[in-house]
Order: C-alpha cells, then structure tokens, then sequence
C-alpha cells in the first residue's frame, strides 16, 4: 500500500498570502489529521476529519482550516500567512472510526512565510 | 489541561548502552499511548502503542515500553542501542474523548555514537 502522501513538499509564500496543502491518506484510511511542527512548540495538534466531518480541533485560530473529501482526501487552508506559520505541517491517517487508532504520517509539507 | 512531558531532550549513548526514556502525561482518565520515531530524513513512525492489557509492551527493532498507571508514565527502553538508533523519539498520548488527536511531548534526540 502507497503511505500517506502530501503536497507539495516544499512551499514559499509571502506574509498576507493564503495557501492550500494536500493530503492524500492511505487506501481504506478514513481518518485524517494535521499537525504543525515547530522547533519551538513541536508537534500540534490541528484538527482531525473523519468521513468529511471535522470531529476535533486544536487550538489555532480560524485562520486554519480545513476539509475532506468523499474519497477521504483532505486539504487544509491558512489564510493571511504571518511569519510564525512557517513550519512542517503533517499529515496522519489511520483506518478505524474508534479513538486512539495508531496513525501513519506522512513527509510533510515545509512552509516558508518571508 | 492534557500535557506530555519528556524527560530528556537529547541522549548520547554508545553503542551496546542501555537505553531510557522517560515519558509522563497528565491526565486522569482513560489513555492510549505511543512512543514514535523520526529517523533523518524521515516520517514519524510508530515504535510501539499502548490500548490495554499487558502494561509491557514490544515494538518493532527491539524496543519495549511499560505504562505505569499510578506514575502516569511510560518509558521507553532498549537493552542494546546500535548507530541505526541515531533518531528523534516522541512519546504521545490520545485522551478519551479526543477521537484520533494526538499530544506530543518535546521529543528526546538521541546520538548513538559507534
């Protein structure tokens, strides 16, 4: 089975700007969650879709969003980019409807803001 | 709030050392917890996860972890680290209730120097 797949890998934008990351999760995977990791907060929580329904959110403002699709692709949205979204944003999937489900991640998505 | 903490932020070992690392969280109900690996280059894996039953657990390349539920703990360890172990470890931990979100703690660098 393809892992958990992102794109693109690498993105430069400008403060202001918005921007739009894919990910496409593992065949048969239903559940997919973001996370944005830093050096200096590490790993964070975003928010979590299942089945097109978000069913959980981190604490980010609304500049962060997101969705998923029939066919369990997800994209996640930041608008109005400042300095501090530069990051590695992540992508997880994993299969089941039930809490705690091990979650397979992907490379990753590198966000430069100038 | 739900917080994971890890002890060590970065381990240098030899080779053939014994390895541990500590991981706390602080919560009070029900967990699922996991240990994953960054290896260079690389997306996070998992190591190994905690549902239920047996607090000691096995993971893939001879690591095993054991939950104490009255330390709110579950450390890591490897009798014998080898150079390949060179990696980030992070310990996480799913809440009830938290669907598939994940709490990451800081992460612990490891060096194994041959």
């Amino acid at each position: 089975k393809a892992g958990v797949t992102q794109t693109p890998r690498y993105l430069i934008k400008t403060r202001g700007q918005q921007v739009t990351l894919s990910c496409s999760p593992i065949s048969g995977h239903r559940s997919v969650s973001w996370y944005q990791q830093t050096p200096g907060q590490g790993l964070q929580f975003l928010f979590e879709y299942f089945s097109e329904t978000q069913r959980n959110k981190g604490n980010f403002p609304g500049r962060f969003s997101g969705r998923q699709f029939s066919n369990s692709r997800s994209e996640m949205n930041v608008s109005t980019l400042e300095l501090g979204d530069s990051a590695l944003y992540l992508c997880a999937s994993s299969e089941g409807q039930g809490a705690g489900q091990p979650q397979h991640f992907g490379d990753g998505t590198r966000l430069s803001i100038l | 709030a739900q917080s994971v903490s890890q002890h060590n932020h970065h381990v240098i070992l030899s080779e053939a050392a014994s390895l541990e690392l500590g991981c706390n969280y602080s919560y009070g109900g029900t967990v699922n917890l996991f240990w994953y690996v960054q290896y260079p280059g690389q997306h996070l894996q998992l190591l190994l996860k905690y549902f239920s039953g047996d607090p000691l657990v096995k993971g893939i390349k001879g690591f095993e972890a054991e939950f104490i539920k009255s330390k709110f703990s579950f450390n890591l360890r490897k009798p014998s680290v080898q150079w390949s172990d060179t990696a980030e470890y992070f310990c996480a931990v799913s809440f009830s209730g938290g669907y598939n979100k994940l709490i990451f703690g800081a992460g612990t660098r490891l060096a194994v120097h041959p």
